[in-house]
């Protein structure tokens, strides 16, 4: 049983460029979150994504957009990367509306130079 | 808004039993959560509580208290494979979205 994976596993990528970091959920799990961990920082909760709809949105601007397809798998996508953007994406998921138990994937680490 | 306090750093030797606190403010609370996660590695689930009380896995331990918005993670009989990043997270609206603190750095020693 195929836990979460996550594409690519790092990204070196330059100011004002953009990316798309993408998402499979785990076996029988239709919900995907996304987070962005800082370093030394907990996860910070971007999105997440349920029946194709972006449910519910954490303080992140507009640049931050995402999609989710009907297999459930998501991708992530950054415009106009900053330097701050520089972090580990990471990308979790659940069933339904119980998120008391995530299932995260290895994340991707993404460079803005 | 919402805010979690957790400490920094703890550190305590093989075998022994060590207790992670976490305080934390926040509107529409539905559980605390607790994850662990290794350098480079996946956050992964330890433990949740939505009601008052303790809840044991194993060797860990989840502890809350709603009404002093606290709680804590006990592990016992610490081994090395433990040290590891620990994260307190409140569960919050709609989507009960997880709040996660800035974590606590265990490390243990031999």
């Amino acid at each position: 049983d195929a836990g979460v994976t996550q594409s690519p596993t790092h990204l070196i990528k330059t100011r004002g460029q953009q990316v798309t970091l993408r998402c499979s959920p785990k076996s029988g799990h239709d919900t995907v979150s996304w987070y962005q961990q800082a370093l030394g920082q907990g996860p910070q909760f971007i999105f997440q994504y349920y029946e194709e709809e972006e449910r519910q949105r954490g303080n992140f601007p507009d640049r931050f957009s995402g999609h989710q397809f009907p297999n459930y798998s998501s991708e992530l996508n950054v415009n106009a990367l900053l330097l701050g953007d520089s972090a580990l994406y990471l990308c979790a998921s659940s069933f339904g509306r119980s998120n008391e138990k995530l299932f995260f994937g290895s994340g991707t680490q993404l460079s803005v130079l | 808004g919402q805010s979690l306090e957790q400490p920094s750093e703890v550190t305590a030797v093989e075998g022994a039993i060590v207790q992670i606190n976490c305080t934390y403010q926040t509107s529409g609370f539905y559980g605390l959560s607790w994850y662990q996660q290794h350098d480079g590695g996946a956050p992964t689930f330890l433990s949740y509580n939505a009601l008052d009380g303790l809840e044991e896995t194993g060797r860990f331990s989840s502890f809350l208290s709603r009404s002093d918005s606290y709680g804590y993670l006990l592990l016992q009989e610490l081994q090395m494979k433990d040290s590891a990043s620990y994260f307190c997270a409140v569960g919050r609206g709609s989507a009960r979205q997880l709040t996660f603190g800035s974590g606590t750095q265990l490390t243990v020693l031999p």
